[in-house]
């Protein structure tokens, strides 16, 4: 069966400190991989999608950039952080292709400070 | 402006007492609509995918069904466990496919 990592589930950081959140699929191949925001009581917001290694498409302009160095890995890293940035940030995947559902990962709560 | 839109925002119900929850969309060409549970300080759990107008979904107490504008996520006798957020999201094809989801609604279960 497929599962999905996220690490670190808490993180508090001051504002202007880097940022990498990391996610990880076991159990399939060449995912779609997916980076959320959730902002309290809000609906999510795509940040960055992937369809494989290297391959980065990026919703939302903004200070946070993705990366996937390996099939199943998928990092979510800022220079500098701001405020802004806080909230509740997901991971998912998906079986490339059609329209399939995403499975989410546990979650990594950010607040910076 | 694609949208999907969910109501009500929050619902209270008496353990046993059935209900429904609205989730209504605007896409240019729907590929699927989707079906999630998110209890709180955790990632969405997948519940149903609807491809098509008619189409029925059931687990449970829970049965999501699809129109061409709207999909019902409808809950029969629930028990105070089913307190959480439902989210619907709806998946388009526009040159890429591209999922939207709504803000959810907040369902709370009193014993």
């Amino acid at each position: 069966s497929q599962t999905i990592h996220q690490w670190p589930a808490t993180l508090v950081q001051p504002v202007g400190s880097p940022l990498s959140l990391e996610c990880t699929v076991e159990g399939t191949s060449n995912p779609n991989l997916y980076w959320y925001r959730q902002a309290a009581g809000r609906g999510l917001q795509l940040l960055f999608y992937s369809v494989g290694i290297g391959q980065i498409s990026s919703e939302v302009p903004q200070n946070l950039s993705a990366s996937r160095p390996q099939d199943r890995q998928f990092i979510l890293s800022s220079k500098k952080l701001l405020l802004s940035d806080s909230g509740f940030y997901l991971c998912a995947w998906s079986v490339a292709g059609q329209a399939y559902e995403q499975y989410f990962g546990p979650g990594t709560r950010l607040t910076v400070t | 402006e694609d949208q999907v839109t969910q109501s009500p925002e929050a619902l209270r119900l008496q353990e046993g007492e059935s209900s429904s929850l609205n989730c209504s969309y605007t896409v240019s060409g729907l590929r699927g609509l989707f079906w999630y549970r998110q209890d709180p300080g955790k990632g969405p759990e997948f519940l149903f995918t609807l491809y098509s107008a008619g189409e029925e979904k059931e687990k449970e107490r829970l049965k999501a069904t699809l129109t061409k504008k709207e999909s019902f996520l409808h809950i029969t006798a629930p028990k105070p466990e089913d307190s959480a957020t439902y989210l619907c999201a709806v998946q388009e094809y526009t040159g890429g496919f591209k999922t939207i989801f709504g803000a959810g609604t907040r369902l709370f279960v009193k014993a």
